[in-house]
């Protein structure tokens, strides 16, 4: 079974700067989570979609981070334009039934 | 609220010593609890999960976690380390206490292991 597909695997970006990041999760999982893991911390929840809509996206910095799942299936996180403090590794999980989370390689983010 | 605080930043055993990351949880419910590891240049993986069945749950890589109640404590254990051990682990709780909630995590353990 193939798992979570990233890309890219690392990007490098001045601040204010916008970036995208792509996101396949596992086949017939309804349900994908981005998450921004900062150095020398653990993952937090950025954003959940169940299908093509959002379950909960309360940690979101909405005024430069945006979204979405269009089909169901991919989703494509970005930024808008990227400060300093968004160097992190983000992460994509998906799960079948909201249970177990697979989690991708994630993106490698630095902002200079 | 759900939170998990793990008490070790950085961990080093020798090859064939036991491992033992410790991990403090707070939860207004009966959690769900969760280990995860991730190594260098990798996603991060299952390692075990707690929810409410067995205090003991065992998981992958010969690794096993006892939930103490009266310690509100979820150790991760492992009577002999292997090189391929050396990973960061995470102790984790689902919000609202099932297991399908959002994802808590702790700040991680590095696990260093030395020949």
């Amino acid at each position: 079974e193939a798992g979570v597909a990233q890309s890219p695997r690392y990007k490098i970006i001045e601040k204010r700067q916008s970036v995208a990041f792509w996101c396949n999760p596992i086949s017939g999982h309804a349900t994908l989570y981005w998450y921004q893991q900062i150095l020398g911390q653990g993952p937090k929840l950025l954003i959940q979609f169940q299908n093509n809509g959002v379950v909960d996206d309360s940690q979101l910095p909405k005024d430069r981070f945006s979204a979405e799942r269009l089909k169901g299936v991919d989703s494509t996180l970005k930024i808008q334009p990227a400060k300093l403090e968004d160097s992190a590794v983000y992460l994509c999980a998906s799960s079948w039934n909201r249970d177990t989370k697979f989690f991708g390689q994630g993106t490698r983010l630095t902002v200079v | 609220a759900q939170s998990v605080t793990q008490l070790d930043s950085h961990v080093s055993v020798s090859e064939g010593t036991p491992v033992l990351l410790r991990c403090n949880y707070s939860s207004s419910y009966s959690p769900s609890l969760f280990w995860y590891v991730q190594h260098p240049n990798k996603g991060l993986q299952l390692l075990l999960k707690y929810t409410s069945a067995a205090t003991l749950v065992k998981g992958i890589n010969g690794f096993e976690a006892e939930f103490k109640k009266s310690e509100t404590s979820f150790h991760l254990t492992k009577p002999s380390a292997h090189m391929s051990d050396a990973a960061e682990y995470f102790c984790v709780v689902s919000e609202g206490g099932g297991s399908q909630g959002n994802l808590i995590f702790g700040k991680g353990t590095k696990l260093s292991v030395k020949p």
